[in-house]
């Protein structure tokens, strides 16, 4: 069966505009989680839906947000771009949540410039 | 808020068995321990998860001891694709629980 699928693959952005990213989960599955991962502070946890309903969030700042449709599809938004957002943003999905087996995508790379 | 300790890096060779320890002094009640393997360019893949005690699948075990404050990820015999980072992750209980990253171990194998 296909896997986890986000788009796009790379994305190049100047500070303080916005960007959406999307993530569409394996056939199946109602959760889906996002990370951010950088080379200095590692795998972070931003936020997980399940069921259109955002069940658990990470220590990021409201400009980072997110939501899920009702065929499981997530998207989440980064308003007022900076500098230090510039990372890979990896979405994962699983069949109960972020305690069950989780399969990621390949990520989007953002830049920020 | 379990924070957890990995190594930086391991160096191994093909053929070897592997073992690499997670520290998480803060563990909770209701925390699983999972680990998860990172190529280059790639999202992370599921390996091995845990509550207590030794739990093994067909390409690793995961040993936890009785206090849980710690686990061991071993992989038997290594082989040079294996070269990857792992990284330990340990999900906190509770109504407004945040899951907890490692930094992750980089494993090279040699040949």
């Amino acid at each position: 069966k296909a896997g986890v699928t986000q788009t796009p693959r790379y994305l190049i952005k100047t500070r303080g505009q916005q960007v959406t990213l999307s993530c569409s989960p394996i056939s199946g599955h109602r959760s889906v989680s996002w990370y951010q991962q950088t080379p200095g502070q590692g795998l972070q946890f931003l936020f997980e839906y399940f069921s259109e309903t955002q069940r658990n969030k990470g220590n990021f700042p409201g400009r980072f947000s997110g939501r899920q449709f009702s065929n499981s599809r997530s998207e989440m938004n980064v308003s007022t771009l900076e500098l230090g957002d510039s990372a890979l943003y990896l979405c994962a999905s699983s069949l109960g949540g972020v305690y069950t087996e989780a399969f990621f995508g390949q990520g989007t790379r953002l830049t920020v410039v | 808020l379990a924070k957890t300790t990995q190594p930086i890096s391991m160096d191994s060779y093909e053929g070897q068995e592997v073992n690499i320890t997670c520290s998480h002094n803060n563990i909770a009640t209701n925390d699983y321990i999972t680990w998860y393997q990172q190529f280059p360019s790639q999202g992370p893949r599921f390996i091995i998860q845990g509550y207590k005690t030794k739990v093994t699948n067909e390409v690793a075990s995961l040993f936890i001891p009785a206090d849980r404050k710690s686990s061991t990820l071993s992989l038997p015999r290594v082989s040079l694709s294996d070269t990857a980072v792992y990284y330990c992750l340990v999900g906190e209980g509770g109504s407004n629980y945040k899951l907890t990253f490692g930094k992750g171990t980089l494993l090279t194998v040699n040949p």
